[in-house]
């Protein structure tokens, strides 16, 4: 399993404004993800980061408004640029275990509200 | 993307079997299921995950069906820790990447 922590846990921000939530995990991890959860929703997949390589951006999701580095191996951040009120959500990042079958570890998420 | 349907909600006795379906009409040969919980303002967790055959862990049971368009995640004692929104989620390969596509979720009510 992997033990993964999030900077922030929660924030207030003023529209306009952005935010970078970091993701540090505790063993060297390939593949990183970032999700989004608004409120009272389900997950959605923002990016896909490999260490090495640009992120991967799900459709709706653009590297302008979300930039993701991913600098090694057991850390990643997520910008959430230009903030308006429709940004307010969790953030989440999750690792995967590698090897097959392929599973998630993720981390307790970051509480964004935008005023 | 394969997707899932699950029901909003459903609630159980504690101590008592729960039985939470998912259907997945679209999924692909190589889609593995899997099964995720997110207790309150925590992130998701691993509960279980199949490819064609019944699937048995510490936490619950996975029955596939044959056809493999639905599956239900089983519960075996329900307990008021169990309480959480229960994901049924596709495992796919796109693009040379695995990714998850979350469904809505079931949101488990136990009652003691």
């Amino acid at each position: 399993s992997a033990v993964i922590s999030q900077k922030p846990s929660r924030d207030i921000c003023q529209r306009g404004t952005s935010l970078t939530i970091q993701c540090q995990v505790d063993s060297q991890v390939t593949m990183m993800f970032w999700y989004r959860q608004q409120p009272g929703q389900s997950l959605t997949l923002i990016a896909t980061a490999n260490q090495g390589s640009e992120a991967t951006y799900e459709s709706g999701f653009v590297i302008d408004k979300f930039p993701i580095s991913r600098p090694n191996l057991t850390f990643s951040t997520l910008t959430v640029s230009n903030m308006s009120p429709e940004d307010s959500s969790i953030y989440l990042c999750s690792v995967g275990a590698g090897g097959a079958p392929y599973e998630q570890y993720f981390g307790p998420g970051t509480r964004l509200t935008v005023t | 993307d394969a997707k899932t349907t699950q029901p909003n909600s459903m609630e159980s006795n504690e101590e008592e079997p729960v039985h939470l379906p998912c259907n997945h009409s679209t999924i692909s040969g190589t889609d593995y299921i899997h099964w995720y919980r997110q207790l309150p303002s925590q992130g998701p967790e691993y509960v279980i995950h199949g490819l064609t055959s019944n699937v048995n862990n510490r936490m619950a049971s996975l029955a596939i069906a044959e056809d493999r368009k639905s599956s239900t995640l089983i519960l075996h004692r329900a307990t008021l820790r169990d309480a959480a929104v229960y994901y049924c989620i596709l495992r796919g390969l796109s693009s040379g990447t695995y990714k998850y596509i979350f469904g809505t979720g079931t949101r488990l009510k136990v009652l003691a």
